[in-house]
């Protein structure tokens, strides 16, 4: 069965340090998403792409956070300069149109620690 | 969105159903219900999705009120693998407008017990 990648798995970076993770969607999903979660809670949406287009990034953080799908298929989420509160799993997930009622197919997560 | 309530833990015994409530009071007519689940240190799993019918699948049955306020997802054979975070979900259908981004709360802590 097709899975999203995601790597790392974990990661310990210091305090102001960059930071990148990766995500590689099921095949022939247009949509991707990146999603934070803090301990404790539920996942958060950060950012949305249909294709290489941005579709939400309410969420995200832009003074220290990007995100870019720049050929419609991986993506990477990059932090600059990381910071404690950053500690967190950051999942990925895909889905074949973005349509309204399709369901959404998780990655196993990056496990960010700042030190 | 229609905000969701749940439970924030259940216990289950091995083996029999696990009976899992959400109340959705301000959902709207067009306002599907989903669950996910997430094992622990993994990404969350869907399970099953309604509007008003009851449903089933081979994870799970989903069964909704008549009014809508609230549903039930009941896992008929709970086995400790599913040990995990449920959580029940609002989304608005695309003759909404919306997006299908997924607003997670804090959802139920399931522990089958042996």
């Amino acid at each position: 069965e097709a899975e999203v990648a995601q790597s790392p798995r974990y990661k310990i970076t210091e305090k102001s340090q960059a930071v990148a993770f990766w995500c590689d969607p099921i095949s022939g999903h247009a949509t991707l998403y990146w999603y934070r979660q803090i301990l404790g809670q539920g996942p958060e949406l950060l950012v949305q792409f249909q294709d290489e287009s941005v579709v939400d990034d309410s969420q995200l953080p832009k003074d220290r956070f990007s995100a870019e799908r720049l050929k419609g298929v991986d993506s990477t989420l990059k932090i600059q300069p990381a910071e404690l509160g950053d500690s967190a799993m950051y999942l990925c997930a895909s889905s074949l149109a973005g349509a309204a009622q399709e369901t959404q197919y998780f990655g196993p997560g990056t496990r960010l620690l700042v030190l | 969105d229609a905000k969701t309530t749940q439970p924030p833990s259940m216990d289950c015994a091995e083996g029999r159903a696990a009976n899992l409530p959400c109340n959705h009071s301000t959902i709207s007519g067009n306002e599907y219900v989903y669950w996910y689940r997430q094992i622990h240190s993994q990404g969350p799993q869907y399970i099953i999705h309604g509007l008003k019918n009851n449903e089933t699948n081979e994870m799970a049955s989903l069964i909704i009120t008549e009014d809508r306020k609230s549903s039930t997802l009941i896992l008929p054979h709970a086995t400790l693998r599913d040990t995990a975070v449920y959580y029940c979900i609002v989304i608005p259908s695309q003759f909404g407008g919306a997006t299908n981004k997924l607003i997670f709360g804090t959802g139920t802590l399931l522990a089958v017990q042996p």
